[in-house]
Formats: structure tokens, sequence, C-alpha cells
């Protein structure tokens, strides 16, 4: 079984819609970040919540750590064709080692 | 760029062979990490180095070994190799990773895509 389940596995979307996208799991989490990955690219770290409740904003991307700190989501306003990509959520335990999701496939279609 | 190199890019082999995929971490970064991502199983973590030393194992197999050299680069060996290793094999570094969590941000490199024939 996987620790976090991302959903949906797959989204297309138009160009300027929004979307939201979820990282979901029953453990407790230090720190949740969220990567994307491009096809034949590695993953590339977009940011790092802490805090239960934390919001944090990079440009049209929203992410939101839930307040015990066991999910998070992600929301993409007026998506781009430049926001498509596989979107890894990953959970660093209490012990410091990290879990990987299998991902959120986003496409915007321009 | 990450900063974390990796090479071969490519690697194309047949069954039953051994090959070495090699990893440098970002200057600073004293955690070196292995991950194989395949369509079905998506990012899975093999191994952990930190400073030399092995940290953690995720679901490494055995015909897998891998190690951290004292100039910090990487070794992820594979051997006696199935259709079934055929995937992407990235590598990423941290600062930390010490076994206490760190906010641990992973810098991937751009991977080594393996195909076994």
């Amino acid at each position: 079984t996987q620790l976090l389940e991302q959903s949906p596995q797959f989204l297309s979307i138009q160009e300027g819609e929004n979307l939201t996208v979820y990282c979901n799991s029953s453990s407790v989490f230090s720190s949740l970040q969220w990567y994307r990955q491009e096809p034949g690219e590695g993953p590339v770290l977009l940011v790092t919540v802490v805090t239960g409740g934390e919001v944090k904003k990079l440009k049209r991307l929203t992410f939101q750590f839930g307040d015990a700190r066991k999910d998070s989501s992600l929301h993409i306003t007026a998506a781009q064709p430049g926001d498509t990509g596989l979107y890894l959520c990953a959970g660093e335990s209490l012990k410091g080692r990290l879990a990987f999701g299998k991902g959120n496939q986003v496409v915007v279609i321009p | 760029d990450s900063g974390v190199t990796q090479t071969p890019k490519h690697l194309i082999t047949a069954t039953g062979q051994r090959v070495t995929l090699r990893c440098s971490p970002r200057s600073g970064d004293l955690s070196v990490y292995w991950y194989q991502q395949s369509l079905d199983q998506g990012l899975q973590f093999l191994i952990q180095y930190y400073n030399g030393e092995e940290r953690a194992k995720g679901n490494i197999l055995e015909r897998f070994s891998a190690q951290q050299f004292p100039d910090l680069h990487s070794e992820l060996n594979l051997s006696s190799l199935e259709l079934g290793d055929s995937a992407l094999y990235f590598c990423a570094s941290s600062v930390g990773g010490s076994g206490v969590p760190t906010y641990n941000e992973q810098f991937f490199g751009p991977g080594t895509r393996l195909t076994v024939l």
C-alpha cells in the first residue's frame, strides 16, 4: 500500500481554468514537499510546508498543509500550458525519511 | 539545473549483465539517495547514504548495491539484470538526512534511463 495517496491520478483541463489536486495519508509528517516532474527529467522541488494549516503561494500555485499534518493540497489558478507535469508530494516522517506519492499527472490544453 | 549530476543518461544492456550508475551530489550536500521510477510503481526509494555511511534502506533488491565514496559521489550497482529492472533511476542529494527531521529537501539529478533487453 502507498503511504501517500494522490488524487486525481490524471487531470486534463483547458488553459485558464483552476484545478486542485490532493495528497492524503493516515500518517503524520514533520514536513511535506511538492515536486514537479516533466517527462525524462528529475523532479524539481516547488515548496516545503512545515506547520499544520500552513499556506504557501508560489505565483499561481497555492499549497496548503492540513491542520493535522497528514494531508496537503495544491491549487493552480488560471492554469497555463507550462503547468503541465507530474506533481509529486513527499512526506518527511518523524525519523527524517521521505516517502513519495505516485503523483498527479496534470495536462493543461492550450 | 539542480547541481546533481548523473551518468550515463541512457544505458541499454542485456539480461544477466551488470551495470554501474554514477551520481555526484550538489556541492556541500552530505546525503545521497537512489530512487527507481517505473510507470506502475512510481518513485520508489532504494537506499540512502549520509557522509559515506548507509543511512536507510528502502525497496532495494539484493542484486542491487550502492556505496558513497570519500568525495561524496555515489555509485549504484545493478547485477543479474532482469527485464523488470528497466526503469528510470534517479539520484538525489540533500544537506541533511542524518536520521532526524531536517525539512529534508532533496534535489534530483536528471536520471539514468536503463533499458534491459
